[in-house]
Formats: structure tokens, C-alpha cells, sequence
């Protein structure tokens, strides 16, 4: 079974950027993983932002952009609002199968 | 507009099986798969499996293999997932998310909180 890892907290001033990672543990991530983003606020249903590696939903904001970095997958948020403060979970396929991160818990400070 | 309304809250002894539903609308339902997440108190997302929009042939995680269930209503365009034997480790929020085949998770369920005690 595929473990995919992601930093479990991270903390950003608003304005500013931040970019959290994506990792398997079978090897370099690809866009063969089909990297999903999906972001969590508290007491909600998810809301998927980017798919496909690095494309956008017609609800994405502009700020948010996906990309593979070294090996993993990546989100960047650039200009970060105080709204962006939400746990942000990464969903690879993996064997025909999928796999979601562990997530990664943004704090806007 | 896309919709997927799941059912509603349940409560279930430990031992029983629980069903929850998942109603489409606002698009060809049969031209997309549905996916089923858990999210368990304070933990991250866990995919459980997928029921594909074509033939409503599934692929389950291997954790759920003997417990999960997927079937689906195309005359009501519904899904609905089956889980059985269930321990409290089974409480949780359960999700559906509609996959555009090839990879592409759009729409999300408003989620169903399950809730297993003796």
C-alpha cells in the first residue's frame, strides 16, 4: 500500500506564500498520479482546487496554482488571504487505486 | 447546477451494517464515476472506492474489500455504499465526489456523519 506524506502544519503571514508538498513513498511523483488538491475548512465538505497535476476549477482562485517540484507534488499559494487558513489534503492514483496525504494543517498568522 | 445530496445522519451498534446514499443531478449521470471518502473524527481523508459511471463495474481499497459495498440506481441516479460489520472505528463522515474520468475529482457530496455505539 502506497503512503503518500505531506507536511502536517505549516504557518504563513497573510500576503505571503507558502507551498506544501506531496510525496509517495513508490518513488518520484508524475503527472501519471493524476495529483488532486483538495482544500478543508473546518466542519465542511472538501472543495477539490486543482487537478490533473496543475489545472484549476472555474471556483480556483487565482492565487492557488499546482505543480510537480523534485520529485513531488506541490501546492502554491502566493498572496495568501486570511480564508486560505484550511487543512489542505493531496489524492494521488496509485496502482488504480487512490491514495489521499495525510493533509496539511495551514495557519494564516 | 451539479448536485450530489447524500442521506442523512446515522447511529448503528457495533456488529450492523450501515447504507448511505448519494443522489446526482444537473448532468448525464452515467457519463462520470463516484468515488467514497471517510474522514473519521480529528483524522485526514481515506478513499474507500469508486463506482465507474459507464458499466457500474467498482474497484475497492484493499482495507474495504470484504466490508464495502457499491451499487447504484441509474433510474434515479443514485449511488449508495455499504459497510458492514461495523466497529467504532467506522465513525465518520462519509463523502461522495464525482471523478470526471481521467483523474479529475469535481463535485463533492455534503457529507454523512455515521456514527457507530453500543
Amino acid at each position: 500500500q502506497t503512503v503518500v506524506t505531506q507536511e502536517p502544519s505549516l504557518t504563513v503571514s497573510p500576503g505571503g506564500t507558502v507551498t506544501l508538498t506531496c510525496t509517495s513513498s513508490t518513488g518520484a511523483v508524475t503527472s501519471g498520479f493524476s495529483p488532486n488538491w483538495i482544500q478543508q475548512k473546518p466542519g465542511q465538505a472538501p472543495r477539490t482546487l486543482i487537478y490533473s497535476t496543475s489545472s484549476k476549477h472555474s471556483w480556483t482562485p487565482a492565487r492557488f496554482s499546482g505543480s510537480l517540484l523534485g520529485g513531488k507534488a506541490a501546492l502554491t499559494l502566493s498572496g495568501v488571504q486570511p480564508e486560505d487558513e484550511a487543512e489542505y489534503h493531496c489524492l494521488l492514483n496509485c496502482d488504480n487505486s487512490w491514495v489521499f496525504g495525510g493533509g496539511t494543517k495551514l495557519t494564516v498568522l | 447546477q451539479v448536485q450530489l445530496v447524500q442521506s442523512g445522519a446515522e447511529v448503528k451498534k457495533p456488529g450492523a451494517s450501515v447504507k448511505v446514499s448519494c443522489k446526482a443531478s444537473g448532468y448525464t449521470f452515467t457519463s462520470y464515476h463516484l468515488h467514497w471518502v471517510r474522514q473519521a473524527p480529528g483524522q485526514g481523508l481515506e478513499w474507500m472506492g469508486v463506482i465507474f459511471g459507464s458499466d457500474g463495474s467498482t474497484t475497492k481499497a484493499q482495507k474495504f474489500q470484504v466490508r464495502l459495498t457499491m451499487t447504484r440506481d441509474t433510474s434515479t441516479s443514485t449511488v449508495y455504499v455499504e459497510l458492514s460489520s461495523l466497529t467504532s472505528k467506522d465513525t465518520a463522515v462519509y463523502f461522495c465526489v464525482r471523478e470526471v474520468p481521467g483523474g479529475v475529482f469535481d463535485v463533492w457530496g455534503q457529507g454523512t456523519m455515521v456514527a457507530v455505539s453500543s
